[in-house]
């Protein structure tokens, strides 16, 4: 069964440029996360999916990050402008129902 | 609020000795505990996990037991391998396992 998977592995743009991610979760998995993950700390979590819909935005900077889960399978997180302070790596996981996490590789954006 | 609390890194290990890494946790209601390790390059795996208080969690020679009374889920390996050097995640799991809060990680280096 193959994993989470996560594109581009790695970007580098300039500030105030867009960027997007992409993540294909587990088949049959539900529920998708975002997460972001600073250098030295552990992830926090930007958004979680049910399907189609965001249940829980509430960590998201709605200013300038957007979501979608177009279908309720894969999904593209959006960073538009970008700024320095959001140089980190950006986990995806999924899991059915009652289980643990699933987190592809993650994808590592570095803002110049 | 929730939120976990782990021993700084690194840590710095020969082969064959013994490891612990703190983590203590608080927390309203009773969660799950998780410990996840990330190798270089990749994305969070879960290492072991236990959901109710004086479970033992193991996985590959790794061990923690849930303790209510201390509000701690210490992880310890009794013989470390060079191919445990990894970042530690030590982790809560809340709302019926949707909410997942990460400790800040702690690296481990094991010495040959």
């Amino acid at each position: 069964e193959a994993g989470v998977v996560q594109s581009p592995r790695y970007k580098i743009i300039e500030k105030k440029q867009p960027v997007a991610f992409w993540c294909n979760p587990i088949s049959g998995h539900n529920t998708l996360y975002w997460y972001r993950q600073n250098l030295g700390q552990g992830p926090e979590l930007l958004i979680r999916y049910e399907n189609e819909e965001a249940v829980d935005d509430s960590q998201l900077p709605k200013d300038r990050f957007s979501a979608e889960r177009l279908k309720g399978v894969d999904s593209t997180l959006k960073i538009q402008p970008a700024e320095l302070g959001d140089s980190a790596v950006y986990l995806c996981a999924s899991h059915p129902t009652g289980s643990e996490q699933f987190f592809g590789p993650g994808t590592r954006l570095t803002v110049l | 609020g929730d939120s976990v609390t782990q021993m700084e890194g690194p840590v710095t290990l020969s082969e064959e000795a013994f490891l612990t890494i703190n983590c203590t946790y608080t927390a309203t209601g009773y969660p799950s505990l998780f410990w996840y390790v990330q190798y270089p390059g990749e994305g969070l795996q879960l290492l072991l996990k236990a959901t109710k208080a004086d479970d033992k969690g193991s996985n590959k020679g790794f061990e923690a037991t849930y303790r209510k009374e201390t509000t701690s889920f210490h992880l310890e390996k009794g013989s470390v391998q060079v191919s445990d050097s990894a970042v530690y995640f030590c982790a809560l799991g809340v709302t019926g396992g949707f909410k997942t809060i990460f400790g800040a990680g702690t690296r481990l280096f094991v010495k040959a």
